[in-house]
């Protein structure tokens, strides 16, 4: 039970903003919301995680609802590079499952 | 630090054979994961490890699956005896606990089995 809920997939022109989301409607107070990629059949990338605020680093920004039962995954200006699978979970302590995830196509 | 090494990269062995899939986490982690990823379950957590403890092996498919972590440099993942649904990419990946838990995970490169 991965807990949250994403499309299966999403394009998105190559330099345009990306906009990825989620819901995790069951989510706790304790339970952070984080971010990972898969380009291909690599191991999952970390790109990002919060709890209540907004959070923002050098590959993307992380925009948490108020009532923080939803989130958007921002990669401000997408590359051919960013094509790949990601996934939110939500997580505590260190059980960390992952659900289908969104495959973003990023086009030129 | 050269990240999550996994070892071997490949492996084909034949059905009824012994496995064992290795993985060294990051110097200084102390959480150890093993995932297991195919085109129709997707990427499923088997079983985790704190300070060389197993914590959760519900995820463990059955008991042809054991894992062990002697060390806190090494684990291995055993299946005995393998069958061809067992084929997957294995990755195994670490992470270090603190206070507030909000610590990432850094995943190795993946093992891919093949069962014939």
């Amino acid at each position: 039970d991965a807990k949250t809920t994403q499309p299966p997939s999403m394009d998105c022109a190559e330099g345009r903003a990306a906009n990825l989301p989620c819901n995790h409607s069951t989510i706790s107070g304790n339970e952070y919301v984080y971010w990972y990629r898969q380009i291909h059949s690599q191991g999952p990338q970390y790109i990002i995680h919060g709890l209540k605020n907004n959070e923002t680093n050098e590959m993307a920004s992380l925009i948490i609802t108020e009532d923080r039962k939803s989130s958007t995954l921002i990669l401000p200006h997408a590359t051919l590079r960013d094509t790949a699978v990601y996934y939110c979970i939500v997580r505590v302590a260190n059980d960390m499952r992952f659900g289908a995830g969104t495959r973003l196509t990023v086009k030129p | 630090d050269a990240g999550v090494i996994q070892s071997p990269r490949h492996e084909v062995t034949e059905m009824g054979q012994e496995v064992t899939l290795r993985c060294k986490p990051i110097s200084g982690h102390d959480y150890l994961f093993w995932y297991r990823q195919t085109m129709m379950r997707g990427l499923e957590l088997l079983i985790y490890f704190n300070n060389n403890v197993p914590i959760d092996d519900s995820g463990m498919p059955e008991d042809r699956f054991s894992a062990k972590m002697p060390n806190a440099s090494f684990s291995t993942l055993k299946i005995q005896p393998s069958e061809p649904r067992d084929s997957a990419v294995y990755f195994c990946a670490s992470s270090l606990s603190d206070l507030i838990m909000n610590t990432e995970a850094f995943f190795g490169q993946g093992t891919r089995l093949t069962v014939v």
